[in-house]
């Protein structure tokens, strides 16, 4: 089956940094890439929906300048958390879905868990 | 706009008796509908979906779940319930009216008693 891997699966930070996390399609190409974060405890809401080569669309209340979202290849994408702060603690999760997926089929990447100091 | 209700946030079981985790949802138009597992600190794993076909679905582990438009529901099922299916769980709407966005339910924690 497609595997997305998310790199790296945890990281701490200090206060006011920036942090970057990868999400691969390993074994497809992935026209379309989401990023989800999910607070402890709590469900998934997605943050934005980023198309190969062109601009990520962000859900509303999510803030475009502080989550920059790059999908340069059809393989990768990344999230950049800048000037990072405790409340964007949290654990974040990427999906991919290929072009030719006819039923509308997310493949998840494991999540990253990140802790701000 | 498209929602899902998972009406029990939490469920406990004793192994090998039956596990029900209901899912009502509300969409616009055909929904495709999905149930996910996750595992504490890991990411989602399918355990089936719904996508116009068979209304009852055969998932991995046993699960199954059965599409009912008319209650609008997508109730999740397995039989006998083994210690590793202790897990969150969450279903999932993708409508094509809504740009097929997947919108996630509130999720099931489930407890299984030896």
């Amino acid at each position: 089956g497609a595997v997305v891997s998310q790199h790296p699966s945890w990281v701490i930070c200090k206060s006011g940094t920036s942090v970057k996390i990868e999400c691969r399609s390993l074994d497809f190409q992935a026209t379309t890439m989401f990023w989800y974060r999910q607070f402890p405890k709590q469900s998934l809401m997605l943050m934005a929906t980023s198309n190969e080569g062109s601009k990520a669309t962000y859900e509303q209340g999510v803030e475009k300048d502080k989550f920059l979202i790059n999908h340069a290849s059809l393989t990768l994408s990344t999230l950049t958390v800048t000037s990072a702060h405790p409340e964007d603690s949290s654990f974040y999760i990427c999906s991919a879905r290929g072009p030719d997926s006819l039923y509308n089929e997310q493949f998840f990447g494991p999540g990253t868990r990140l802790t701000v100091l | 706009a498209q929602s899902v209700t998972q009406l029990d946030s939490h469920v406990s079981v004793s192994e090998g008796t039956p596990v029900l985790l209901r899912c009502n949802y509300s969409s616009s138009y055909s929904p495709s509908l999905f149930w996910y597992v996750q595992h504490p600190n890991k990411g989602l794993q399918l355990l089936l979906k719904y996508t116009s076909a068979a209304t009852l679905v055969k998932g991995i582990n046993g699960f199954e779940a059965e599409f009912k438009k008319s209650e609008t529901s997508f109730h999740l099922t397995k039989p006998s319930a083994h210690m590793s299916d202790a897990a969150e769980y969450f279903c999932v709407v993708s409508d094509p009216a809504a740009g097929n966005k997947l919108t996630f339910g509130g999720g099931t924690r489930v407890l299984v008693k030896p």
